[in-house]
């Protein structure tokens, strides 16, 4: 059960777009149609902002998305906002009823 | 309102046990599949646990596997997590997370987590 890879921050100004990579293995991401990606506010409780691999749930605003090529699932936020500095998680199945979350990617809005 | 509320944390030599509860309120816990995930200081997110509905199925991370054992009580709309052989680096603020309906895999609903903290 390996942490799936993320790196550790990214930046952008605000209306730019960035993407989020999470790097796993063929046993993971690449088997499974089941990533999620949370952000998460220091003190805070951490929110879903895509399930399914690019599903948003209602109320998340549309400038996330995502998407996934072979053993990498992407976040992309686009139209960046101050609020969206944050700390961003991608979430996979990794069969038996078992969960792994990357190590965190820091989001600078400069 | 939905709402997931953690207790039972604290601080605790290495070695000793200790039992997380959760309890959650305005909706039908015995509808969804339930996670425990921990953040330990200045480190990311950690999944530790998870339940089905029914109890049937349970796992862990191998972090915990062995020491740490989930379990749920639908009638009582509780869920737990019974933590033994406590180390250092269990040292964590633990969340409980409900599952998005009909999903084992994605957690939409958070409580505000409760700290624990192993240390002599």
């Amino acid at each position: 059960q390996s942490a799936l890879t993320q790196p550790a921050s990214v930046s952008g100004s605000p209306g730019q777009s960035i993407t989020i990579s999470c790097t796993g293995t063929s046993s993971d991401v690449g088997s499974y149609n089941l990533v999620s990606w949370y952000q998460h506010h220091p003190g805070h409780a951490p929110k879903l902002m895509i399930y399914e691999g690019s599903e948003r749930p209602s109320g998340v605003s549309d400038r996330f998305s995502g998407s996934k090529s072979g053993n990498t699932a992407s976040l992309t936020i686009s139209g960046l906002q101050a609020d969206d500095e944050a700390d961003y998680y991608c979430c996979s199945y990794v069969g038996s009823s078992t969960l792994v979350f990357g190590g965190g990617t820091k989001l600078t809005v400069l | 309102e939905v709402q997931l509320v953690e207790s039972g944390g604290g601080l605790v030599p290495p070695g000793r046990s200790l039992r997380l509860s959760c309890a959650a309120s305005g909706f039908t816990f015995g509808d969804y599949a339930m996670h425990w995930v921990r953040q330990a200081p200045g480190k990311g997110l950690e999944w530790i646990s998870g339940i089905s509905w029914n109890s049937y199925s349970i796992d862990y991370a191998d972090s915990v596997k062995g020491r740490f054992t989930i379990s749920r009580d639908n009638a009582k709309n509780s869920l737990y997590l019974q933590m033994n052989s406590l180390r250092a680096e269990d040292t964590a603020l633990y969340y409980c997370a409900r599952t998005v309906t009909g999903s084992y895999y994605y957690m939409n609903v958070w409580g505000k987590g409760t700290t624990v903290i192993v240390s002599s």
